[in-house]
């Protein structure tokens, strides 16, 4: 799976929007980006994918470049609860008989400021 | 909807000790089933995968094994524990859209 970076910490202020930016320019053809996010303490949660096309549900939105080489997940209205390690995670189509990994890395530390 | 469960929450446990760490879906049938385990300020490590019952994966060597009895069910055990084990044990499942969500976790704790 490619490699991702991430900046290793962001702020923003509560009701802004929180743009967190990851690169991943050895990405290839098949592989999606994926987001996790992790709340202090908790297991992670699934927050959104995409292969090309920007995506967007009911907790965010992502933006692809369209070289695919970095994205931004976009939380449009931050809340004090957002705040936790966000991971961007570049990852292989898997074939349903075998498992496949989820490689986190180090990740976005976003804390939300009231 | 789905939901996967794990218990217990927290665990303290002394050096020699055995391990049983419990994962059980709800609400879908033949998931992929994962255990990872996150050490303090780091990031996850896959230990084991499941494709379905019976069939277990192991990612790296290590002190720990892994069972999956039943469909939904997914066991992390240990004969003996040394202190390396203590960490955030996270379950987690996946279906066809390979899609990963994650138990709550079992902070193990081993002195």
């Amino acid at each position: 799976d490619a490699k991702t970076t991430q900046p290793p910490s962001m702020d923003c202020a509560e009701g802004r929007a929180a743009n967190l930016p990851c690169n991943h320019s050895t990405i290839s053809g098949n592989e999606y980006v994926y987001w996790y996010r992790q709340i202090h303490s908790q297991g992670p949660q699934y927050i959104i994918h995409g292969l090309k096309n920007n995506e967007t549900n009911e907790m965010a939105s992502l933006i692809i470049t369209e070289d695919r080489k970095s994205s931004t997940l976009i939380l449009p209205h931050a809340t004090l609860r957002d705040t936790a390690v966000y991971y961007c995670i570049v990852r292989d189509v898997v074939r349903e008989t075998s498992g496949s990994r989820l490689t986190f890395g180090e990740g976005t530390q976003l804390t939300v400021n009231p | 909807s789905q939901t996967i469960h794990q218990w217990p929450a927290t665990l303290v446990q002394p050096v020699g000790s055995p391990l049983s760490l419990e994962c059980t879906v709800e609400g879908t049938s033949n998931p992929n089933l994962y255990w990872y385990r996150q050490a303090a300020g780091r990031g996850l490590q896959l230990l084991f995968y499941s494709v379905g019952i019976g069939q277990i994966s192991s990612e790296v060597p290590q002190n720990l094994s892994a069972s999956r009895p039943q469909d939904r069910q997914f066991i992390l055990s240990s004969k003996k524990l040394l202190l390396s084990d203590s960490g955030f044990y996270l379950c987690a499942w996946s279906d066809r859209t390979d899609t990963q969500y994650f138990g709550p976790g079992t902070r193990l704790t081993v002195l």
